[in-house]
Formats: structure tokens, C-alpha cells, sequence
């Protein structure tokens, strides 16, 4: 089962910030949070990660509470293209490619609106 | 640089029939992972192929199985399929060394309608 919650729905302004929440209240020290987005009949796309410090890279922010019970993913400027479905992950720290399952819930699914 | 590709990209079966579904990986990459998405549903975990052999399985029947070739290319067989095995099929590929990113990288997804 997976071990996060997200609402699941919200919508947005485009070129606002989108901050999407994620509960994960029940993640162990060696757990990273990861987040993945799927656009309408794509595959899911890697998003970024982090394990307990903020994380920042071209397409988003990872903010994570002091005791990492839940994060938050902002997407600076949200464009129509942003549309879709964000899955926040947690997964063990100690992985390897060989070990690297991933447990989806249903995610949350974002609506940018003109 | 070609990334996940996966085939057929859309199928129609019937109930009882057997289908074989094909992946090739992220050039580079040597590990691949198969998931079923259900409309409407995040995608469930089936199993992970490493050095040809499966080294992760998810709660799916025997039904189900998989291969990876030497190449690293994968493809799911499903047997003695039913109604609710209708799903979008997806392949994803990464690295077996430890790395720190975690990423998998998916490909496009298999569509399969079971009547």
C-alpha cells in the first residue's frame, strides 16, 4: 500500500504557483520522498526527490517539514502543459536499480486553468 | 537518444486469450520493471527483471510472467486473460548500479482491452 496521502484534486492559475501537498506521516529515517507526474496517456515522468532537505531543479521545489511528515511540491509559474496526475512516493533510501519498485497511490490530479 | 519504447501500443484481446508485451529499455540501462494502471488508478508494481531473471514481484498471479533478454529487452505475458486484466501496461528502465536518484524512466504504455 502506498504510504503517502494526497488530496485528490486542485486546480490552479496559469503562470500562479501550484503547491501540491503530500502526507506521508508514517516515512522512516532512511526514506526518501519522491514525486513523479503523468500527463494524460503518458507514462509518469520523474520529478524530483529529497530525503530531508528543501530540493530545487528546473521543473519544481521539494519542500519537506522538519519532521518529514509531509512535503509539499511547488511548481513556480504552472503552464496549461502542467496538467496531470502528481504521485508524491515514499521509498526506501537503501535502493539500487536492481531494487528500485515504485508504490503509486492515486495521486493528485492538477487542473491549470487559463 | 531513444528512451523506454514499448509494443503494441494498443491491443484488443478476449477473455481466455494469452498476450505478449514488449519492451526495450533507456539505452544504457539494464534493469526493467513492469506496472499495471487501471483507469483511474496509480500504476501497481508486477515485477523487475535484473541479469535476466525476475528480483522483485508485486501481487499478481502466475498468470502473469515476464522475460528479459539478453539485450536487456522485456516482455509481460499474461495467460488465460480476463476482463479485469484491461489496463495500460507500462515498462520502465534503470540503472542496477546504486545510484542516488532513484529515477525510473517509463515508457509510452501498452493499452490491452479484454472483451
Amino acid at each position: 500500500d502506498a504510504k503517502t496521502t494526497q488530496p485528490p484534486s486542485m486546480d490552479c492559475a496559469e503562470g500562479r504557483a501550484a503547491n501540491l501537498p503530500c502526507n506521508h506521516s508514517t516515512i522512516s529515517g532512511n526514506e526518501y520522498v519522491y514525486w513523479y507526474r503523468q500527463i494524460h496517456s503518458q507514462g509518469p515522468q520523474y520529478i524530483i526527490h529529497g530525503l530531508k532537505n528543501n530540493e530545487t531543479n528546473e521543473m519544481a521545489s521539494l519542500i519537506i517539514t522538519e519532521d518529514r511528515k509531509s512535503s509539499t511540491l511547488i511548481l513556480p509559474h504552472a503552464t496549461l502543459r502542467d496538467t496531470a496526475v502528481y504521485y508524491c512516493i515514499v521509498r526506501d533510501a537503501k535502493i539500487t536499480g536492481a531494487n528500485s519498485k515504485l508504490t503509486f497511490g492515486k495521486g493528485i490530479t492538477l487542473s491549470v486553468r487559463p | 537518444d531513444a528512451g523506454v519504447t514499448q509494443s503494441p501500443t494498443h491491443l484488443i484481446k478476449t477473455r481466455g486469450q494469452q498476450v505478449t508485451l514488449r519492451c526495450s529499455p533507456k539505452s544504457g540501462h539494464d534493469t526493467v520493471s513492469w506496472y499495471q494502471q487501471a483507469l483511474g488508478q496509480g500504476p501497481q508494481f508486477i515485477f523487475q527483471y535484473y541479469e535476466e531473471e525476475e528480483r522483485q514481484r508485486g501481487n499478481f498471479p502466475d498468470r502473469f510472467s515476464g522475460h528479459q533478454f539478453p539485450n536487456y529487452s522485456s516482455e509481460l505475458n499474461v495467460n488465460a486473460l480476463l476482463l479485469g486484466d484491461s489496463a495500460l501496461y507500462l515498462c520502465a528502465s534503470s540503472e542496477a548500479v546504486t545510484h542516488t536518484t532513484g529515477e525510473l524512466f517509463f515508457g509510452e504504455g501498452s493499452r490491452l482491452t479484454v472483451l
